[in-house]
């Protein structure tokens, strides 16, 4: 079976500019989180979707983090415009189900460096 | 979101048994206890998930205390590969979607 699929693996820009990542879940994985992983520091959840819709946010900066999941399936992150703290790995997970008894499977994330 | 407590760092040695601990005190009794790890340059990888029995899988098995406030993680012969940061999580049944936090992790290194 097809993993988590990220893209770009690396991507390096100018602050204030702004950037874009890709991700492809499992086919089927109805759950699809971001995380923002800092060098040193465990993963971040910044938004979590089921399907098309956002189950939280709560920790995503949305007066320059945007994201969306196109009909449910591919799934979008958006900086703009890009700070120096904003340098980390974004990593893209999806699950079955949102239930508890389920596992998350991860992509090998897009490392981001702000300059 | 619960609260997990585990030490930074830990060392083994090359093929004898690991013991990873985590204490989650103020656990709840709808909380399940999972556990991923982080191998380098990786993405976080599902390691094993119990709620109040002890599991066992072809990885690793989870030992649950009887009050549920501490768990530990046991890697049977540990290898080279298994040096990787190593995530306990609480994952909350009445939570909708279950949100999966991260802490610090302990980082395990393996010693030849």
């Amino acid at each position: 079976e097809a993993g988590v699929a990220q893209s770009p693996r690396y991507k390096i820009i100018e602050k204030r500019q702004s950037v874009a990542f890709w991700c492809n879940p499992i086919s089927g994985h109805a759950t699809l989180y971001w995380y923002q992983q800092i060098l040193g520091q465990g993963p971040k959840l910044l938004i979590q979707f089921q399907n098309n819709g956002v189950v939280d946010d709560s920790q995503l900066p949305k007066d320059r983090f945007s994201a969306e999941r196109l009909k449910g399936v591919d799934s979008t992150l958006k900086i703009q415009p890009a700070k120096l703290e904003d340098s980390a790995v974004y990593l893209c997970a999806s699950s079955l189900t949102p239930g508890v008894n389920t596992e998350a499977f991860f992509g090998q994330g897009t490392r981001l460096t702000v300059v | 979101d619960a609260k997990t407590t585990q030490p930074n760092s830990m060392e083994s040695n090359e093929e004898e048994p690991v013991h990873l601990p985590c204490n989650h005190s103020t656990i709840s009794g709808t909380d399940y206890i999972h556990w991923y790890r982080q191998l380098p340059s990786q993405g976080p990888e599902y390691v094993i998930h119990g709620l109040t029995s002890n599991v066992n899988n072809r990885m690793a098995s989870l030992a649950i205390a009887e009050d549920r406030k501490s768990s530990t993680l046991i890697l049977h012969r540990a290898t080279l590969r298994d040096a990787a940061v190593y995530y306990c999580i609480l994952r909350d049944t009445g939570n909708q979607g279950g949100k999966l936090i991260f802490g610090q992790g302990t980082e395990l290194s393996v010693k030849p």
